[in-house]
């Protein structure tokens, strides 16, 4: 089973700061995946990765970038935080896209931005 | 965008009774269904994969399709108190590996 790691797993942000949550996955899955959970929204996709150098915008890109500068590294950069994004960020790898593709996800990073 | 739409928003049941759990969605060319579980402060955990129309069983979950009425459900035989969490279904079209989530069912399933 993949294995998908997150740092780090609380963060407390201020308003204007930059933050970097990273995201680190085992078994040299191709894409990869940030999501962020509020109540009421499920999960909603923010940027996404087909492999090292590629970046993709989701569905809620604004706010955000991200930066893939290996196969097992992702991270999602908040460059000016503000108290709207604050949530739970969830990293996801996965295969090659296919009937038989699953998305594995990491443990979440609770962010709060004051 | 696909809509995803989970009901109910909250189940109790007592340990033992099936449960059953619904997802409806908007885009009748979704191909590729998920039920994902997550406990608590936990992260995603999936329980059942399913591409075409009929049932799919994985232990004790049980995920039926039916695309013409543009519905995917889950149902869980024999729940323990250690199910209790929220369930999350999940959809993507073809040739597109983005998952979009309802958003969630939280059940509880009582001794």
């Amino acid at each position: 089973e993949a294995a998908v790691t997150q740092s780090p797993r609380n963060k407390v942000a201020v308003t204007g700061g930059k933050v970097t949550l990273s995201c680190n996955q085992t078994n040299n899955h191709n894409n990869m995946y940030w999501y962020r959970q509020d109540t009421g929204h499920g999960l909603r996709l923010i940027h996404y990765s087909y492999g090292a150098g590629s970046t993709e915008k989701g569905d809620i890109p604004d706010g955000y970038k991200a930066s893939r500068p290996s196969q097992e590294n992702f991270s999602l950069i908040l460059e000016l935080a503000t108290p709207s994004q604050t949530s739970v960020y969830f990293c996801a790898s996965g295969e090659d896209w296919g009937l038989q593709d699953t998305q594995y996800f990491g443990p979440g990073t609770r962010l709060l931005v004051l | 965008q696909q809509k995803v739409q989970q009901s109910p928003e909250s189940l109790t049941v007592s340990e033992g009774a099936m449960a059953s759990l619904n997802c409806t969605f908007s885009d009748g060319t979704s191909d590729n269904f998920r039920w994902y579980r997550q406990h608590s402060g936990k992260g995603l955990e999936v329980l059942v994969s399913i591409f075409s129309d009929g049932e799919k069983e994985e232990g004790r979950f049980t995920a039926h399709l039916n695309r013409a009425s543009l519905h995917v459900s889950l149902h869980i035989r024999e729940p323990q108190p250690s199910d209790s969490a929220v369930y999350l279904c999940a959809m993507s079209r073809p040739n597109y590996n983005v998952l979009y989530f309802g958003s969630g069912t939280k059940l509880t399933v009582e001794p």
